[in-house]
């Protein structure tokens, strides 16, 4: 049972325009929402995350929106660059106090 | 500051020899987590360790997998014997009081 579903596994766009990856969730109990970036044999990184009590958190370039009624969230990359492909991973924390869920990611081809 | 440190990055061995994956956290951070990464399943975790302390194993495939932390600085994944279906990335992760995990490079294992 997939608690954290990113039902795109890819996507393609130009350089300058704007990347929106998507994350459904299904378990009620997570109150904290995090992306990761992955380049090929690297690690998952850090990159944003939000609060189950705020629906928007912006950080330079990358935005994230949580829809909690819809339980869904998005990752938005405003401008995107071709240094922004990678996979991109959404990951949920709640119900316990340590586990983080991951989705399957999402691999995001930039075009120069 | 030096991340996770994780080694070797390229194992591959034989079917039925045992695998050891080592594992430096971020100096400072209690928590540690192991995971597994697969194109099927994703990210999975595998154990995670609290003060040294194994909390949860429960993401450990079988008894063939057993992880251990000596201490603060280090842990290892181990798997004895090793079978063509533990092919996959091994990632350690540390964190401290907050919900963010960081991730080391990973660990390519192919069992052949």
């Amino acid at each position: 049972d997939q608690q954290v579903k990113q039902n795109s596994p890819s996507l393609s766009v130009q350089e300058g325009r704007i990347s929106i990856l998507n994350c459904d969730y299904t378990n009620s109990m997570f109150d904290y929402f995090l992306w990761y970036k992955k380049y090929p044999a690297e690690g998952p990184t850090f990159l944003i995350s939000i609060s189950s009590i705020k629906d928007k958190n912006e950080d330079g370039r990358f935005t994230v929106f949580l829809n909690k009624s819809a339980k869904h969230l998005s990752l938005h990359i405003v401008p995107s660059q071709p240094g922004d492909s990678a996979v991109y991973f959404c990951a949920a924390f709640g119900g316990s106090n340590y586990k983080l869920t991951f989705g399957k990611g999402t691999l995001l081809t930039v075009n120069p | 500051d030096a991340g996770v440190i994780q080694s070797p990055r390229h194992e591959v061995t034989e079917m039925g020899q045992e695998v050891t994956l080592r594992c430096k956290p971020i100096s400072g951070h209690n928590s540690l987590f192991w995971y597994r990464q697969t194109m099927m399943r994703g990210l999975e975790l595998l154990i995670y360790f609290n003060n040294n302390v194994p909390i949860d194993d429960s993401g450990m495939p079988e008894d063939r997998f057993s992880a251990k932390m000596p201490n603060a600085s280090f842990s290892t994944l181990k798997i004895q014997p090793s079978e063509p279906r533990d092919s996959a990335v091994y990632f350690c992760a540390s964190r401290t009081t907050g919900v963010e995990q960081y991730f080391g490079p990973g660990t390519r294992l192919t069992v052949t």
